[in-house]
């Protein structure tokens, strides 16, 4: 299986501040073929299903605003939230969809500081 | 706009069987080239991939509940299902059942409790 391994647990960030969330694989999840990382991030908010936010690593899924980016490649990924909204007080997880089973980092709790 | 929602019971008993189906509309099941997941959340293990069903029909169990789980279709009613035997406390979570393409999953169910006890 593949390990999905985020960082921080948990972070308290201002209004209008930037957020950082890191994810690490515990193997690649770049497929050479077609040069795509297998890699998503999702938005929980509690009493609520995840939502997609980024998937192939950097692209932003329709109507998630642009302050939310994806970056990274291989093992190493990151979600950036550029300027910390009130709205965006919520836990934020990593998938991988390279090979099954499907897996899951644990959570990064982001509130406002 | 796909929907996709849950349904069962809330409450099942140890050793028993927790049998969820999942209710699509808005979209055929049995159309395009998706996989129909089932994912469940608990506190203790985070969020977990329990398996998938290709349009084709194909299944992907994850292995560490390949022995219990069963997943199957019903187009006729656009459902997809989940059965998962032999159930204990630690199979206390929320089940999610979604759509996902060829990327990630893009559309989940609001998801249901379901909770393992005597």
């Amino acid at each position: 299986d593949i390990v999905m391994t985020q960082s921080p647990d948990s972070l308290a960030v201002s209004l209008g501040e930037r957020a950082t969330i890191n994810c690490k694989s515990s193997q690649s999840v770049l497929y050479s073929p077609n040069n795509q990382n297998y890699l998503a991030w999702y938005q929980q908010k509690p009493g609520q299903p995840p939502e997609l936010l980024i998937y192939w690593a950097s692209i932003r899924q329709s109507g998630v605003p642009d302050r939310f980016s994806g970056s990274g490649s291989g093992t190493d990924f990151t979600l950036t939230i550029s300027s910390l909204q009130a709205e965006d007080v919520a836990v934020y997880y990593c998938q991988q969809y390279y090979s099954t089973p499907l897996t899951f980092g644990g959570g990064t709790k982001v509130e406002i500081k | 706009q796909v929907q996709l929602q849950e349904s069962g019971p809330g409450l099942v008993k140890p050793s028993q069987t927790l049998s969820l189906t999942c209710t699509v509309s808005g979209g055929s099941i049995s159309s395009g080239s998706y996989y129909w997941n089932w994912i469940r959340q608990s506190a203790g293990k985070g969020l977990e991939w329990i398996g998938r069903l290709y349009t084709s029909g194909s299944i992907n169990y994850n292995p560490s509940l390949k022995s219990r789980v069963t997943i199957s279709v019903d187009t006729s009613k656009n459902q997809f299902s989940l059965k998962l035997r032999s159930v204990t406390a630690a199979d206390t979570a929320v089940y999610y059942c979604g759509r996902s393409g060829v990327s990630s999953q893009d559309y989940w169910g609001q998801g249901t409790l379901v909770t393992v006890s005597s």
